[in-house]
């Protein structure tokens, strides 16, 4: 149980364009997800916290315009890069918390590489 | 602001060693502290998860210890193997701000055939 699909697994795009991620959990309900960004050799870093229904919650220094997070449903929650540059190129990954669970503890899927050229 | 560090960075070890990773967190206020597995490329599997009123959990060859009032936990791997090489993350749940984690930098562990 508490499995979290994320889509696609890895995305080249070209610089300029969008890019759309999809985290759904796939046997749970999610009323928050996250998002986190991972440099090569670093730790994740939060972007953002997605809540269903609601705006997203950013942290400081993530641009809410470029970073796009919509939460429309309880098992989805999409991540668009716009306007990618290749200093965007990174491995994202969402996180899912099941909706009532105990703990908090969050489900994590298995990342979405970004090559933006 | 929640601030978690891992010593050390990156540990190579012979197969069947038995080792230990590190992690301290300098705000004691915390609900629990997990501990995952990354491999290269991939997202995160969790390992352990000790509450702050626990002292220790244990899995199979794995076992974590906590000591909140001083800020440390402890990853313990007995009789490591080949297939144990991965970076390992600890990550801090604070005892308010709902589920949100604060991360350490990771430790990348090699074990040698």
């Amino acid at each position: 149980g508490a499995v979290v699909s994320q889509h696609p697994s890895w995305v080249i795009c070209k610089s300029g364009t969008s890019v759309k991620i999809e985290c759904r959990s796939l046997d749970f309900q999610a009323t928050t997800m996250f998002w986190y960004r991972q440099f090569p050799k670093q730790s994740l870093m939060l972007m953002a916290t997605s809540n269903e229904g609601s705006k997203a919650t950013y942290e400081q220094g993530v641009e809410k315009d470029k970073f796009l997070i919509n939460h429309a449903s309880l098992t989805l929650s999409t991540l668009t890069v716009t306007s990618a540059h290749p200093e965007d190129s990174s491995f994202y990954i969402c996180s899912a918390v099941p909706t009532g669970g105990y703990g908090y503890i969050q489900y994590f899927g298995a990342g979405t590489r970004l090559s933006v050229l | 602001k929640q601030e978690v560090t891992q010593i050390p960075a990156a540990l190579s070890v012979p197969e069947g060693e038995n080792l230990v990773l590190n992690c301290s967190f300098t705000d004691s206020a915390i609900y629990n502290l997990q501990w995952f597995r990354q491999d290269p490329g991939k997202g995160l599997t969790s390992l352990l998860l000790i509450q702050s009123s626990q002292r220790e959990q244990t899995s199979g060859r794995l076992n974590a210890s906590l000591d909140k009032s001083s800020g440390r936990s402890t990853l313990y791997i007995a009789a490591s193997q080949p297939g144990d090489s991965a970076t390992y993350l600890c990550a801090v749940r604070p005892e308010t701000s709902g589920s949100r984690l604060t991360f350490g930098e990771g430790t990348q562990l090699t074990v040698n055939p």
